[in-house]
């Protein structure tokens, strides 16, 4: 099994529609990251959460909200979606025990279109 | 001035030659670095990290890090078709911001 996983992997939607996009994982990392990434622009920090408690903002938060329910999952939702958030997102977890810094492991990724 | 910057591409290489990928960083406090391999539609898989200044080898891989120089290269020996993909170098520090800064990527392409 998938140590990082992604629902859904590709969703179609439109203009002003709530979604959600999750993540799970059985790595037992306490640190978890949304990216979204776009042509040409590379990958760029939306959300992190180093613990259930701590939820941060990357450098791209506007339009967008997390929550982390437990240890292993972290959702992103777009309250009302616009076309310029078509993009791969992609969850991504770290754990600082390890003896490597921020060592970051990635999900499947999940293709959203705005329309 | 992005703070990880590589060059776009598409590098070309054939099979069996070295392809060398190279990373620019500007922020001097970054510590950690990182190449990430990612095909088409697929998510980022790291391939190698590296802490120190110097070499540091992994099968065909070795990643070199000059930190005076604020520059960071993955040299991939005896290149395969399967390793055409794009290479993403990743900058990180240690001093308690622990946040991944990526470079957008070299597109490498091998020749048969």
């Amino acid at each position: 099994d998938a140590d990082v996983t992604q629902t859904p992997r590709n969703r179609i939607t439109k203009t002003g529609k709530r979604i959600m996009l999750e993540c799970s994982q059985t790595k037992g990392h306490d640190r978890m990251y949304w990216y979204r990434q776009d042509p040409g622009l590379g990958l760029r920090l939306i959300y992190y959460s180093f613990d259930v408690k701590d939820i941060n903002k990357g450098e791209i938060s506007d339009g967008y909200s997390v929550s982390r329910q437990a240890q292993a999952k972290f959702s992103l939702s777009l309250e009302s979606a616009i076309p310029n958030q078509t993009a791969l997102y992609f969850c991504a977890t770290s754990d600082p025990t390890s003896g490597f810094y921020n060592e970051q492991f990635f999900g499947p990724g999940t293709r959203l279109t705005v329309l | 001035q992005k703070e990880v910057e590589q060059n776009s591409g598409p590098l070309s290489v054939p099979e069996g030659a070295i392809a060398s990928l190279n990373c620019t960083y500007s922020d001097r406090v970054s510590q950690s670095f990182f190449w990430y391999r990612q095909y088409s539609g697929k998510s980022p898989e790291l391939i190698m990290s590296i802490y120190s200044n110097g070499d540091k080898e992994d099968g065909r891989f070795t990643a070199q890090l000059n930190k005076a120089s604020q520059y960071v290269s993955l040299l991939i020996r005896d290149s395969q078709p399967s390793d055409s993909a794009t290479y993403l170098c990743a900058a990180t520090s240690n001093f308690g911001n622990e946040k991944l800064t990526f470079g957008t990527g070299t597109r490498l392409t091998i020749i048969p």
